[in-house]
Parts: structure tokens; C-alpha cells; sequence
């Protein structure tokens, strides 16, 4: 798994609410991604990161902001979660062209 | 947009016998990977190949690529109830240091005792 963490695991919330959700990496890598992956759509790429304090914007970036203010973490929040992002989100990392993914984290949003 | 498309959506197949999954893109890539993933569970790298490979092996995986079609197949061998899983195909198109994939939606793969 790389040494790739994600929290939390589950999470379930309201609409409106704020959102974050944690990837936690211990092998100093570089690039990291966030993506969801929802039924028929595969994953599909958020944001990622190329280092500290460094993102750019995915596939699917509204409603969603990152940041990285240290190598070993990105965080993903959603600012006021909409039901349109129930999903399950995986964090990844990048290591010689090939990517590790994190265990993942189901968010449901009520 | 998808880059990629998996064709089946699902198969079914009995312990021993060969699975052979395909996957079509639209633009030119750098490489194209194939992951596989199992129920519940994140994405585990299985293979990549280059833009100027057309074959490439691993154990008991085999992946073609044909850019002149925009496709490539991945065979699974022999293949045992393990191998049940999701399998996406992933496109990158960047040349630079940042790997961005493009993923496919996916095949389904049940294999019966």
C-alpha cells in the first residue's frame, strides 16, 4: 500500500456541512491525487499536488480545494458537501509513472 | 471526459479458463496502465506499457497495445478465483514528470470454482 493512510475511513454528513478528509503518505513522495469513484464513472481525478503548497485543479474540481502544506500530507475539503458528492475517495501517490492508492474513504451525504 | 472504456462490462468465467479484457482510448498517450481492484478495497498496479511497446508480459498477464486502433487487451492465464476483481485501464498523456491518468470505467470479472 505504499504507506499510503486515508481518514477517516467512513464518513456520513449533512448537506451544507464542511468536509475534510485526510491522506497521509510516509515515503516523502512527490505527487499526490485525489480522485472519486462513483458507479459507471471509474475514478475520476480531483486535484493533485506536485509538492509543498503546490496543486492543480482535475477532472472534476468544483466544490472541492486542496491543500499540502507539508510533504507527508494532502487534504481534500469539500466547503458546504452536497448529496451530488456521496462518493468513495481515494488518495494516491506517485512513484516511477505508476500510481498507489490508499484504502479509500466512503462519504455519504445526506 | 473518459479516456478509456473497458469492454466487457462484466465476465464471468470458470477457474482455468483465460479472460481477456480490451480497452479503446481517443488521444495519444504517453503509456497505458491496468489496475485491478479488489471489492472494498484501493487500486493495485498490475502492468504498464509504453506508447512504442505492442506486447508486454508478466506472469500470467498479458497486454497488447495497438496505437494505430487506440486499444489494448489484457489477458489473464489460467486464471483461479483470486483473480476475481474490478480491472481498469489508465491512460497518461503527460510526458512530463507528473503521472495523470485517465481510468476507464472498468471491467467486472467473476471467476467461478
Amino acid at each position: 500500500d505504499a504507506g499510503i493512510t486515508q481518514s477517516p475511513r467512513h464518513k456520513v454528513t449533512e448537506t451544507g456541512t464542511p468536509v475534510t478528509l485526510r491522506c497521509h503518505q510516509t515515503e516523502n513522495h512527490r505527487y499526490m491525487y485525489w480522485y472519486r469513484q462513483d458507479p459507471g464513472h471509474g475514478l475520476r481525478l480531483i486535484h493533485y499536488s506536485y509538492g509543498v503548497k503546490d496543486t492543480d485543479k482535475g477532472e472534476v474540481s468544483d466544490g472541492y480545494s486542496v491543500s499540502r502544506s507539508k510533504t507527508e500530507d494532502f487534504l481534500l475539503t469539500l466547503e458546504s458537501a452536497t448529496s451530488s458528492q456521496t462518493s468513495v475517495y481515494f488518495c494516491a501517490i506517485s512513484a516511477s509513472e505508476t500510481q498507489y492508492f490508499g484504502p479509500g474513504t466512503r462519504l455519504l451525504v445526506l | 471526459s473518459q479516456q478509456g472504456e473497458e469492454d466487457p462490462q462484466a465476465l464471468s468465467i470458470q477457474e482455468g479458463e483465460n479472460a481477456t479484457m480490451n480497452c479503446s482510448y481517443k488521444t495519444s498517450i504517453n503509456n497505458l496502465q491496468w489496475y485491478r481492484q479488489n471489492s472494498g478495497r484501493g487500486l493495485v498496479h498490475l502492468i504498464l506499457i509504453r506508447s512504442n511497446e505492442r506486447e508486454k508480459h508478466s506472469g500470467r498477464l498479458r497486454v497488447t497495445l495497438d496505437t494505430s486502433k487506440k486499444s489494448s487487451s489484457l489477458l489473464i492465464t489460467a486464471s483461479r478465483a483470486a483473480d476475481t476483481a474490478s480491472y481498469f485501464c489508465a491512460t497518461d498523456v503527460d510526458t512530463g514528470t507528473a503521472s495523470k491518468l485517465t481510468f476507464g470505467t472498468g471491467t467486472r470479472l467473476q471467476v467461478t470454482l
